[in-house]
C-alpha cells in the first residue's frame, strides 16, 4: 500500500527556520512533491525532487532521501503569510497509473 | 490567466439530489484529477483520468462518477449527495514529465448538503 507520514502540527517564530519532515512508503515512488495551502485556499505548488538532494527555490528548500524514503521541507526566514498547511505528496507511477497521494499536511503555526 | 477553472465556486443542494461539479483547463494536460477535501484534511483522491483512461480508487464509493468529454473538461457527478459529503471538491491537472512534476488545483468547489 502507499502512506505518508508527517506532523501535524509544527510552531515557529517569524524569521526563524523550520524543518518539516515526511517519511513515505509507495510502490512505484518517482518524485516527492510538497504543496502549501491556506485557509479556504487550493494547493498550490512548491517543489518537486525526483533525485536525491536538496532543492532550493528562494527561501524554501527541499530535500529528498530515497533510500531513507525521507524528504523535508525546510522554510527560512519564516513570516506570517507562511501560516497554512504542508502537505507532501508522493507520485506514484505504476506503468499508466500515474497519481499524487498527498500526506495528511503539517499545519505551521508561526509566533510574532 | 485562469489555467484550472472550476464551477461553481459555492455548491449547495438537497440531500439526496443529484448534483454536477465542473472543472475546466486552459493547459492541455494529460492527466486530470479529482479531490474530495474535508476541513484539517489532507485531498482525498477520488479519481483521475490519464487521457481518456479512467482510474477509480478503490474506496471511492458508486455514488461519486466523473466524465471527461475532451481534454479540457472534466465532471463529477454525485448521484445522491448525502450530509457526508459536503467538502471541498478540487479539481487538477498534470502533464507526466520525467524529472518534473507539478499538480495545479483549480480553485475548488464548496459543496453544502442540506
Amino acid at each position: 500500500g502507499q502512506s505518508l507520514e508527517q506532523p501535524s502540527e509544527v510552531t515557529a517564530v517569524e524569521g526563524a527556520i523550520v524543518q518539516i519532515n515526511c517519511t513515505y512508503q509507495t510502490s512505484g515512488f518517482y518524485g516527492l512533491s510538497w504543496y502549501q495551502q491556506h485557509d479556504g485556499g487550493a494547493p498550490t505548488f512548491l517543489s518537486y525532487n525526483a533525485l536525491d538532494g536538496l532543492e532550493e527555490t528562494g527561501r524554501f528548500s527541499s530535500f529528498l532521501s530515497r533510500s531513507d524514503s525521507y524528504g523535508y521541507l525546510l522554510l527560512q526566514e519564516l513570516q506570517m503569510k507562511d501560516s497554512a498547511s504542508y502537505f507532501c505528496a508522493v507520485r506514484d507511477l505504476l506503468g499508466r497509473d500515474d497519481k499524487i497521494i498527498f500526506g495528511k499536511g503539517t499545519r505551521l503555526h508561526i509566533l510574532p | 490567466d485562469a489555467m484550472v477553472i472550476q464551477n461553481p465556486r459555492y455548491q449547495v443542494t438537497q440531500f439526496g439530489k443529484p448534483v454536477t461539479l465542473s472543472c475546466s483547463q486552459t493547459l492541455n494536460h494529460n492527466v486530470m484529477y479529482w479531490y474530495q477535501q474535508k476541513s484539517s484534511q489532507a485531498p482525498k483522491l477520488l479519481f483521475h483520468y490519464y487521457d481518456k483512461d479512467f482510474n477509480n480508487e478503490a474506496d471511492t464509493p458508486d455514488n461519486f462518477q466523473s466524465r471527461r468529454p475532451n481534454t479540457s473538461f472534466c465532471f463529477l457527478d454525485i448521484r445522491s449527495p448525502g450530509l457526508g459529503d459536503a467538502a471541498m471538491y478540487l479539481c487538477a491537472t498534470s502533464i507526466p514529465r520525467e524529472g518534473q512534476e507539478t499538480q495545479y488545483f483549480g480553485p475548488g468547489t464548496r459543496l453544502l448538503v442540506l
